[in-house]
């Protein structure tokens, strides 16, 4: 079947330290993958996202590559900062229907 | 206001009340989905419409029952809850395309407690 599977947190990272999520999804065919974040109270914000392999996406110095060969779409940051403690979901949608598989969720945790 | 907006923010209810959470959209979105958000649990699709027509139900109980007038509102009808449909509620939105949807924009959900 179709799903999202996310590396478990809590991940606590010191600030400016090397972020990566991984992402792995299973899939049939050609889904379009995305990284929501969820700050605490708050409902989800679109972070980045890419809808054929090799594309990149990239927003506030997030990064993820949809790598198909791997069935991956890992987010990375390179120097994280106290501001982006949050959760982050990664999904991957169909274009056909458009229904959204979302992975369990990591949480971020960043201390200055 | 802009984007998606939710009321109430936090709910807490008894077992035999019956209440309702609004959702709105001021995207021109003619979409809109129903997720409920669990502690430790990947979220979960509830409803989909699309251009007011309910299309996507995934097995949801009864005591749910959404309505959805027009294509900027959306409503969850509540009753008869249990103590474990807690959670957060969350309803996003989309622009519906031809052969699928486009990117979905969610709102910051309505807590719910169910005593």
């Amino acid at each position: 079947g179709n799903s999202v599977t996310q590396m478990e947190g809590p991940v606590t990272l010191s600030e400016e330290a090397f972020l990566t999520i991984n992402c792995t999804y299973t899939a049939t065919g050609y889904p379009s993958l995305f990284w929501y974040v969820q700050y605490p109270g708050e409902g989800l914000q679109l972070l980045l996202k890419a809808t054929k392999a090799d594309d990149k996406g990239s927003n506030k110095g997030f990064e993820a590559t949809y790598r198909k060969e791997t069935t991956s779409f890992h987010l990375e940051k390179g120097s994280v900062q106290v501001s982006d403690s949050a959760v982050y979901f990664c999904a991957h949608r169909y274009n056909q229907g458009g229904k959204l598989i979302f992975g369990q969720g990591t949480e971020l945790s960043v201390k200055p | 206001e802009t984007g998606v907006t939710q009321t109430p923010r936090h709910l807490v209810m008894g077992m035999t009340n019956k209440k309702s959470l609004k959702c709105e959209q001021h995207l021109g979105h003619n979409a809109m989905y129903w997720y409920k958000q669990s502690a430790k649990k990947p979220l979960e699709l509830m409803f989909v419409y699309n251009f007011k027509e309910q299309t996507e139900n995934n097995s949801v109980p009864s005591r749910f029952s959404p309505e959805c007038p027009n294509s900027s509102h959306l409503f969850l009808h509540l009753h008869t809850l249990q103590p474990e449909d807690s959670a957060l509620y969350l309803c996003a939105s989309s622009h519906l395309l031809a052969g699928g949807t486009d990117t979905q924009y969610f709102g910051p959900g309505t807590r719910l407690t169910v005593l």
